[in-house]
């Protein structure tokens, strides 16, 4: 079965400084990673995702993410925090083979709640 | 924004009752999700259609129910509602790999 953990309820970060939020997933097949953002009252907003190719993926808002396959982790990265981050962050999996039009949900993390502080 | 709307953006109402919330997908997009998102259970997948027909289901009750409809845009309908029921309900829409959400409906059961 599909999983993805999120460990950190909450990260805190001061502004400047760079940040991690971290994911680790479980899947049977290759596996097709996401990063999406929500703020309060918000819908999810698309920040980047990890299909095949260079580990190191890049985003929006000058978000990056590092795709490990031996330690089977998608680790989400900022070099510099800015308050504006502050938001909730959540990690997805869905299986490669699954891509085409067809069964294609996504399964989530808890989320992890950034804060980042002047 | 992320092109998918969804109608109502609140809904109250009463246990018992049946409401139906509204999703248009982006211009293009055949793939419908709907999940919800709750305090104690996370953001989970209900179902999925796409082009109109069914195509995946998650952990959707037999109380709820969804279509899509031939210009594409889907409704979940929501009957006999519980208190349990009260939750953030988004649909996303995709042609590839990635899934983009609308601004949710938020329900509230009484």
């Amino acid at each position: 079965a599909q999983s993805v953990a999120q460990p950190e309820d909450q990260v805190n970060v001061a502004e400047g400084n760079p940040l991690t939020v971290k994911c680790t997933y479980s899947v049977s097949g290759n596996p097709y990673l996401f990063w999406y953002v929500q703020y309060p009252n918000r819908g999810l907003q698309f920040l980047l995702k990890y299909i095949t190719g260079d580990n190191l993926v890049k985003g929006s808002y000058g978000f990056e993410a590092e795709f490990n396959k031996s330690q089977t982790s998608f680790h989400l990265k900022k070099p510099s925090a800015l308050v504006s981050d502050s938001a909730l962050y959540f990690c997805a999996v869905r299986e490669a083979e699954n891509y085409g039009g067809s069964q294609g949900n996504l399964i989530f993390g808890k989320g992890t709640k950034l804060s980042v502080k002047p | 924004d992320s092109g998918v709307t969804q109608t109502p953006k609140h809904l109250i109402t009463a246990t018992g009752q049946r409401v139906t919330l509204r999703c248009s997908p982006r211009s293009g997009d055949l793939s419908v999700y709907w999940y919800q998102q709750s305090l104690d259970q996370g953001l989970q997948f209900l179902i999925q259609y796409y082009n109109g027909e069914e195509r995946a289901k998650g952990n959707i009750l037999e109380r709820f129910s969804a279509q899509q409809f031939p210009d594409l845009h889907s409704e979940l309908n929501l009957s006999s509602l519980e208190l349990g029921d009260s939750a953030l309900y988004f649909c996303a829409s995709s042609v590839g790999s990635t899934q983009y959400f609308g601004p949710g409906t938020r329900l509230t059961v009484l």
